[in-house]
């Protein structure tokens, strides 16, 4: 079975430090996700792309977090500099993107996310 | 603004009983409502959605959840837990292009 695949599982660095993840949808998946989620809280959408665009960077805090899906296909999220709040896990998903009007009606799958640890 | 609520932050049950997770939306657009589950340093696996059909959704693992417009709910029950069912469930809804998720209810389930 097709799965999203992510990396590093599990980082540590050092607060004003540069960090990044990566992300490789599933096959085919359109729409590509990136979400913070804080631990004891559920996931908030950083960023959404549909193919190469951006859909929705509303929750991006831009001045330190990029993102990027130049071709379409894979992402990269990076912090920098990153801060001791920015310590949570993030996790990517897709999903298919090709319902038309109804995509929110996609089901998103999740790859098993970074845990980020800034000290 | 469109809000997903989930009460309670924990549930135990004991093995065998019945579980009830409750998850309250609003929204002034019809909603495709999901819930998830996140077993320890995992992803996120859909359980079931809600896509304007059938408004009781049954689900992987026995979970079934019924959309109520006049109640804006999408409670999740399954009749007979199993230790195997002890995970964090998220509630989510989806209206136009994006995603909320609710805090997540910690199930726990007693032998």
């Amino acid at each position: 079975e097709a799965e999203v695949a992510q990396s590093p599982r599990y980082k540590i660095t050092e607060k004003s430090q540069a960090v990044a993840f990566w992300c490789d949808p599933i096959s085919g998946h359109a729409t590509l996700y990136w979400y913070r989620q804080i631990l004891g809280q559920g996931p908030e959408l950083l960023v959404q792309f549909q193919d190469e665009s951006v859909v929705d960077d509303s929750q991006l805090p831009k001045d330190r977090f990029s993102a990027e899906r130049l071709k379409g296909v894979d992402s990269t999220l990076k912090i920098q500099p990153a801060e001791l709040g920015d310590s949570a896990m993030y996790l990517c998903a897709s999903s298919p993107g090709n319902s038309g009007g109804a995509m929110g009606a996609d089901t998103q799958y999740f790859g098993p996310g970074t845990r980020l640890t800034v000290l | 603004a469109q809000s997903v609520t989930q009460l309670g932050s924990h549930v135990s049950v004991s093995e065998g009983a019945l579980v009830l997770l409750r998850c309250n939306y609003s929204s002034s657009v019809p909603p495709y409502l999901f819930w998830y589950v996140q077993y320890p340093n995992q992803g996120l696996q859909l359980l079931l959605k809600y896509t304007s059909a059938a408004t009781l959704v049954k689900g992987i693992n026995g979970f079934e959840a019924e959309f109520k417009k006049s109640e804006t709910s999408f409670h999740l029950t399954k009749p007979s837990a199993h230790m195997s069912d002890a995970a964090e469930y998220f509630c989510a809804y989806t209206g136009g292009f994006k995603t909320i998720f609710g805090a997540g209810t910690r199930l726990f389930v007693k032998a």
